[in-house]
């Protein structure tokens, strides 16, 4: 299955900034995922990313707050825009791989303060 | 939202088997069911899916009833490691929504 890595791991940032999340893959892949996980909390997702074309955003998640780049097909990022403390949470990007389903980044945890 | 209901929290002996119940009654044709499992707010770890057979890896098994609106997870003999959140996600090839899960505790 594809291996995943995601920077940063943790981050700590004052309200009103933004924070780009970057999730760097070790194969070519069509499709990655960007999820939100609040504390104690399942995962929900916030938008699909495919290569060439614009994010896929899911209910409640828009362009201007997470705006999502692809530029190629082992690479995404996620920026999360004007920070407030609500934004707290681990965000974590995954992939399909195939017959294994999906694999996940471990995850940046950001704290907002 | 999510198309699975799991029970919210289940506790396990150390060396029994863990059956972790999951329904999923809207199930289509061509959903299949995964699990997923994520140990200390990491990443969520592939367990296994299926898709109408039962399936086994050397994780776990999966049995899927014949009308495939319901499926159990089987852990053949929990360790404390596998003290986890567990979710049952019902999906094609187009993405995962997650449900609220299942989680374990396995006891000394």
């Amino acid at each position: 299955s594809a291996v995943i890595s995601q920077k940063p791991s943790r981050d700590i940032c004052q309200r009103g900034t933004s924070l780009t999340i970057q999730c760097q893959v070790d194969s070519q892949v069509t499709m990655m995922f960007w999820y939100r996980q609040q504390p104690g909390q399942s995962l929900t997702l916030i938008a699909t990313a495919n290569q060439g074309s614009e994010a896929t955003y899911e209910s409640g998640f828009v362009i201007d707050k997470f705006p999502i780049s692809r530029p190629n097909l082992t690479f995404s990022t996620l920026t999360v825009s004007n920070m407030s403390p609500e934004d707290s949470s681990i965000y974590l990007c995954s992939v399909g791989a195939g017959y294994y389903g999906y694999t996940f980044g471990s995850g940046t945890r950001l704290t907002v303060v | 939202d999510a198309k699975t209901t799991q029970p919210p929290s289940m506790d396990c002996a150390e060396g029994r088997a863990a059956n972790l119940p999951c329904n999923h009654s809207t199930i289509s044709g061509n959903e299949y069911v995964y699990w997923y499992r994520q140990i200390h707010s990491q990443g969520p770890q592939y367990i296994i899916h299926g898709l109408k057979n039962n399936e086994t890896n050397e994780m776990a098994s999966l049995i899927i009833t014949e009308d495939r609106k319901s499926s159990t997870l089987i852990l053949p003999h929990a360790t404390l490691r596998d003290t986890a959140v567990y979710y049952c996600i019902v999906g094609g090839a187009q993405k995962l929504v997650f449900g609220q899960g299942t989680r374990l505790t396995i006891n000394p």
